[in-house]
């Protein structure tokens, strides 16, 4: 299986805060790599799919980049609804595989 | 946009099956995703994909739940589902189901693009 590690695991930031996560696969994924937000009893969401692709309708101050084995995923002015848990997951092989998550807290 | 609903007994025996539906909204079954995947995520832990189902029928499901995964689909209803077999405590968890797309590039494989809320399964006698 791949491997998926996501660092950290939690962060303290603001609002307005440029917040980064990093996500490292444990082999060559080229660019098949997707971040998701998970909020308690909300539906997960889909943020970027294929490392830097923004899934329609999500705001702008997400992005995303990377290749091969190393992606970050970036908000680059945090708002209040952006406190939540990321994972990032790679789509290159089943089974799919998850990171651990960031926690996103105040 | 399709709408996806889980539903199934939030309690099951050790031992027993655990069995949970996926209810689409919003488009047809067969022609509104490429696949349908289960994932599930125990208290306090990571997100773990079960399994995935074709359109076609076809399935392929996390070797580390051995052979104890069935997912199908029934079209007449419009719903997935997902059977566990001979369950454990480690087998509490919400489980999610989604759409997973395929992106038809080669510079992206797939992606789940919609989930439902989830549901919550706890595994005690």
């Amino acid at each position: 299986d791949i491997q998926m590690t996501q660092s950290p695991s939690s962060l303290s930031a603001s609002v307005g805060d440029r917040v980064t996560i990093t996500c490292r696969a444990s082999q060559s994924i080229g660019s098949y790599l997707n971040w998701y937000q998970l909020k308690p009893g909300n539906a997960p969401k889909l943020l970027i799919f294929a490392a830097s692709i923004l899934q329609r309708g999500v705001p702008s101050r997400f992005s995303g980049d990377g290749s091969g084995t190393g992606f970050t995923l970036t908000i680059s002015s945090l708002q209040p609804e952006d406190f939540a848990t990321y994972y990032c997951q790679q789509s290159h092989t089943t089974p799919l595989t998850f990171g651990g998550g960031t926690k996103v807290e105040v | 946009q399709v709408q996806l609903q889980e539903s199934g007994p939030g309690l099951v025996r050790p031992s027993q099956t655990l069995s949970l539906t996926c209810t689409v909204s919003g488009g047809s079954i067969r022609t509104a995703s490429d696949y349908w995947s289960w994932i599930r995520q125990p208290a306090g832990e990571g997100l773990e994909w079960i399994g995935r189902i074709h359109s076609s029928g076809s399935t392929n499901h996390n070797p580390s739940l051995k052979s104890r995964v069935t997912i199908s689909v029934d079209t007449s209803k419009n719903q997935i589902s997902l059977k566990l077999s001979s369950v454990t405590a480690a087998d509490t968890a919400v489980y999610y189901c989604a759409s997973l797309r395929e992106c038809g590039s080669t510079s992206c494989n797939n992606y789940m693009d919609v989930w439902g809320k989830g549901t919550t399964v706890t595994v005690s006698s």
